[in-house]
């Protein structure tokens, strides 16, 4: 079954140090695959996405993710963490159904950010 | 910028009352979609709709059912409201590579 673990419960940071969130999937075909922030009481923002290509993906605030299919992780990255970065940190794969697909999300990494 | 919009943002009511959930989009989506968001935060899919007059079933068995009448429009609907319904709720649409999500509706059922 297809299934997305995001081993973190809690990550805390100093503001200015680099991050990593960590995310492994389960899915038989090439996935694709999703990080999305979500600040308190909001819904989600799409941070980046891999379907295809090159393996390394650029998003937007200044986070990236690397695909490594032999490890079946697709971690995010950030040099240099911002006061607003903290917020719930979602990672999810799209699965095949019918014409479309579904998103299939891990239970969330929340980023505490220390002044 | 909200592409997709969810009303309420909050509501609080009394178990046994009928509740609709808002979702419009102004993307011109075919497909839409409700999550739910349990208080472990986990995301969860309820429903789904690849166009007008299409509505499925999602992952995770909800009492709850949706209509599509307009492509814009997918309401979601309470007959009977319970405690073991609060949550909160999102809505989104598709194209073909990414999911726009709404704010939410977060309900309390007291």
């Amino acid at each position: 079954a297809q299934s997305v673990t995001q081993p973190d419960i809690h990550i805390t940071v100093s503001e200015g140090a680099s991050l990593e969130l960590r995310c492994n999937y389960s899915y038989g075909a090439t996935p694709y695959l999703f990080w999305y922030v979500q600040s308190p009481g909001q819904g989600l923002q799409l941070l980046l996405k891999y379907f295809s290509g090159d393996t390394l993906v650029q998003g937007i605030k200044g986070f990236e993710a690397e695909f490594k299919r032999s490890q079946s992780s697709f971690n995010l990255r950030k040099p240099s963490v911002h006061w607003s970065d903290a917020a719930e940190y979602f990672c999810a794969v799209g699965t095949r159904m019918d014409s479309s697909y579904k998103l299939i999300f891990g239970s969330g990494t929340r980023l505490l950010v220390r002044p | 910028e909200a592409d997709i919009y969810q009303t309420p943002r909050y509501l609080v009511i009394g178990t046994g009352k009928k509740i609709t959930l808002e979702c419009s989009q102004t993307m011109g989506h075919d497909k839409m979609y409700w999550y739910q968001q349990d208080p472990g935060m986990e995301l969860h899919l309820i429903h789904y709709s690849y166009g007008v007059n299409s509505t499925e079933k999602g992952d995770l068995s909800s009492e709850s059912t949706v209509s599509r009448i307009r492509t814009e429009h997918f309401p979601l609907t309470l007959e009977s409201a319970r405690p073991s319904h609060t949550s909160q709720y999102l809505c989104a649409s598709s194209e073909s590579y990414g999911y726009t999500f709404g704010s939410g509706t977060r309900l309390t059922v007291v």
